[in-house]
């Protein structure tokens, strides 16, 4: 079956614009989770969606944003990018039990 | 809170020989632990997991891992190294509440050499 995809694989964008990365998690996966890692800070959970529903969300500032639609595709949106937002983001799809995470490939956002 | 530690950011060892990569982790419940492998400019590929049932765990490629509650570790090994074994490893915990987020290990990266 296939797996988890993300898209783009990579962007580049410029401090101040605003970009929206996209997650189709597996077939049957209804919770999708998103991660950021950089080389400092390590892996880091943004925020998890399960029905359309935000569930949980880290400690990201609120220029971080989510949603995902009824085919539980999902999308994550970063507004007014800081060169610090260049990171690899990750996303990870799920079924409800939370005892089986596979993720994409990833999309690396570059910010100049 | 939980946490996951893993002490060692460098891991060296030689081809057939046998490595470990450790971890130990904090949550307030029972853990269910995860094993990742990322290969660079990749995502994480899923290696193995405790949920409950036997300590030792059997994954892909090779890998295992025991759990021991005692100790609160996961250490991941392998009797016998390959130089594509040559990659960066996680360990991840999330508590058995209705939390669903990951807490990753900053990473240990493992060379092969042969």
């Amino acid at each position: 079956k296939a797996g988890v995809t993300q898209t783009p694989r990579y962007l580049i964008k410029t401090r101040g614009q605003q970009v929206t990365l996209s997650c189709s998690p597996i077939s049957g996966h209804r919770s999708v989770s998103w991660y950021q890692q950089t080389p400092g800070q390590g892996l880091q959970f943004l925020f998890e969606y399960f029905s359309e529903t935000q569930r949980n969300k880290g400690n990201f500032p609120g220029r971080f944003s989510g949603r995902q639609f009824s085919n539980s595709r999902s999308e994550m949106n970063v507004s007014t990018l800081e060169l610090g937002d260049s990171a690899l983001y990750l996303c990870a799809s799920s079924l409800d039990r939370g005892n089986g995470y596979t993720f994409g490939s990833g999309t690396r956002l570059t910010v100049v | 809170a939980q946490s996951v530690a893993q002490p060692e950011d460098q891991v060296n060892v030689a081809e057939g020989n046998p490595l470990t990569v450790k971890c130990t982790y904090s949550v307030s419940g029972n853990p269910y632990l995860f094993w990742y492998v990322q290969y660079p400019n990749r995502g994480l590929q899923f290696l193995l997991k405790y949920i409950t049932g036997d300590n030792l765990v059997k994954g892909s490629y090779g890998f295992e891992a025991e759990f021991n509650k005692s100790q609160t570790s996961f250490h991941l090994k392998k009797p016998s190294a390959l130089v594509s074994d040559s990659a960066l490893y996680f360990c991840a915990v999330r508590d058995s509440g209705s939390a669903r987020q990951l807490t990753f290990g900053s990473g240990t990266q493992l060379t092969v050499l042969p």
